[in-house]
């Protein structure tokens, strides 16, 4: 079965430096989404992009972060200048369509130390 | 603004006991709703989703959900709980309209007892 897949699985940075986590969605989804759960809390939407932009975005997703599609496969999340509340899983998840489940990734859990 | 509301952080049941974890929400437009299943150190699983067809939703595992617009409530039970279904639940919300982005509530831990 087609699975939504994410490396690292875990990575320990210092504060102030970049980090890209990186996501392959299933083949045939066209939206992407990226959303973040700080440890003990809830599962939170950060962005969402479709046909190569940004759809919509939270006000977590400030100008420390980016998104990109860089291949027909890959769909990475950047973080410029990591702060020590950037400490969280961050989940990838892709939907072939509006109205269709969203699947997720395994997640990445980031330490900035 | 759409919202989830998560009642009890915590439930604990016996083994073979029914599970009722609780979600309300709050949408100004017609919802889509979703309940997942998180797993020690794993991703979200999606259980089962509302999307305005039928109102009583069957998902995996044995559990189901009702959609009842005039509670706000989308309540998940399963008639008898088994050890393996000790994990995170959410409940999540997205419009039918727009990217869909998910709205998850605060999560509830099923304990399940021998």
């Amino acid at each position: 079965e087609p699975e939504v897949t994410q490396t690292p699985s875990h990575q320990v940075t210092q504060m102030g430096q970049e980090v890209i986590l990186r996501c392959v969605p299933i083949s045939n989804h066209l939206y992407f989404y990226w959303y973040r759960q700080i440890l003990g809390q809830k599962v939170e939407f950060l962005v969402s992009f479709y046909n190569n932009e940004i759809s919509e975005k939270s006000e977590i997703f400030d100008d420390q972060f980016s998104v990109e599609r860089p291949d027909g496969s890959n769909f990475t999340l950047k973080i410029r200048s990591t702060k020590l509340e950037d400490s969280a899983m961050y989940f990838c998840a892709s939907t072939q369509g509006l109205g269709e489940t969203q699947y997720f990734g395994p997640g990445t859990r980031l330490l900035v130390l | 603004a759409q919202s989830v509301t998560q009642l009890g952080s915590h439930v604990s049941v016996s083994e073979g006991a029914l599970v009722l974890l609780r979600c309300n929400y709050s949408s100004s437009v017609p919802p889509y709703l979703f309940w997942y299943v998180q797993y020690p150190n794993q991703g979200l699983q999606l259980l089962l989703k509302y999307t305005s067809a039928a109102t009583l939703v069957k998902g995996i595992n044995g559990f189901e959900a009702e959609f009842k617009k005039s509670e706000t409530s989308f309540h998940l039970t399963k008639p008898s709980a088994h050890m393996s279904d000790a994990a995170e639940y959410f409940c999540a919300v997205s419009d039918a309209a727009g990217f869909q982005k998910l709205v998850f509530g605060t999560g509830t831990r099923l304990l399940v007892s021998p």
